[in-house]
């Protein structure tokens, strides 16, 4: 089982829909979890990151974690064309991890 | 604040040639620094932890012979890739840690570099 499991997709949202994109990871002692964008080519940028059970929002994007059952996920509101990327869910260890472990990443594709 | 650069931005070698990334962050200390590999349509791979001062800590199935890391200064990390062939051509991107505006323990990327090996 990989330690950080996403559904590599693509997934394809009508723009101004709902994109949601999930992941799974398989360490329950995981304290911090994040979401980065990679546009083709580029390196990843922090969207958002989260570390409490329950949703985060910011903007037109909301996470979500639930730690009981290993399960984060990204809401994308309102979808724009400028959103299609892969997105990478990343997760740091509890008791001072440094290092990130990097899900395989969703390919999401908004069509206007 | 928290820019990180890395040189070249791209670079082709010929095949048994070593070529050295360079790493920095230009307006931040970073006392940790790490190094991934993306390989076409796949995910970022860890390949080693460098903290300035002391050797990398590199993960399992990294060759730390072949893929030389240098953290000499708070600013500055080096990758060199030692003899290299055309299965090391990918992407190769480092990042820093350092205390966002966030208050987070945060990675802050750099643009990558994209090795190709003839």
């Amino acid at each position: 089982q990989k330690e950080v499991e996403q559904n590599s997709g693509p997934l394809s949202v009508p723009e101004g829909a709902i994109a949601s994109l999930n992941c799974t990871y398989s360490d329950r002692g995981s304290q911090s979890f994040f979401w980065y964008r990679q546009y083709s080519g580029k390196s990843p940028e922090l969207i958002m990151f989260i570390y409490s059970n329950g949703d985060k929002e910011d903007g037109r994007f909301t996470a979500q974690l639930n730690k009981a059952s290993q399960y984060v996920s990204l809401l994308i509101r309102d979808s724009q064309p400028s959103d299609s990327a892969t997105y990478l869910c990343a997760v740091k260890g509890g008791q001072g991890a440094q290092k990130l472990v990097f899900g395989q990443g969703t390919r999401l594709t908004i069509n206007p | 604040g928290a820019v990180v650069s890395q040189h070249p931005s791209w670079v082709i070698c010929k095949s048994g040639t070593s070529v050295k990334i360079e790493c920095r962050s230009l307006d931040f200390q970073a006392t940790t620094m790490f190094w991934y590999r993306q390989f076409p349509k796949q995910s970022l791979m860890l390949m080693a932890t460098s903290n300035e001062g002391s050797k990398a800590t590199y993960e399992q199935g990294v060759e730390k012979d072949k893929f030389l890391i240098n953290h000499a200064s708070l600013t500055l990390s080096t990758l060199t890739v030692t003899s290299a062939h055309p299965e090391d051509s990918s992407f190769y991107i480092c990042s820093a840690g350092a205390l966002s505006a966030r208050s987070y323990n945060e990675q802050f990327f750099g643009p990558g570099t994209r090795l190709t090996v003839l």
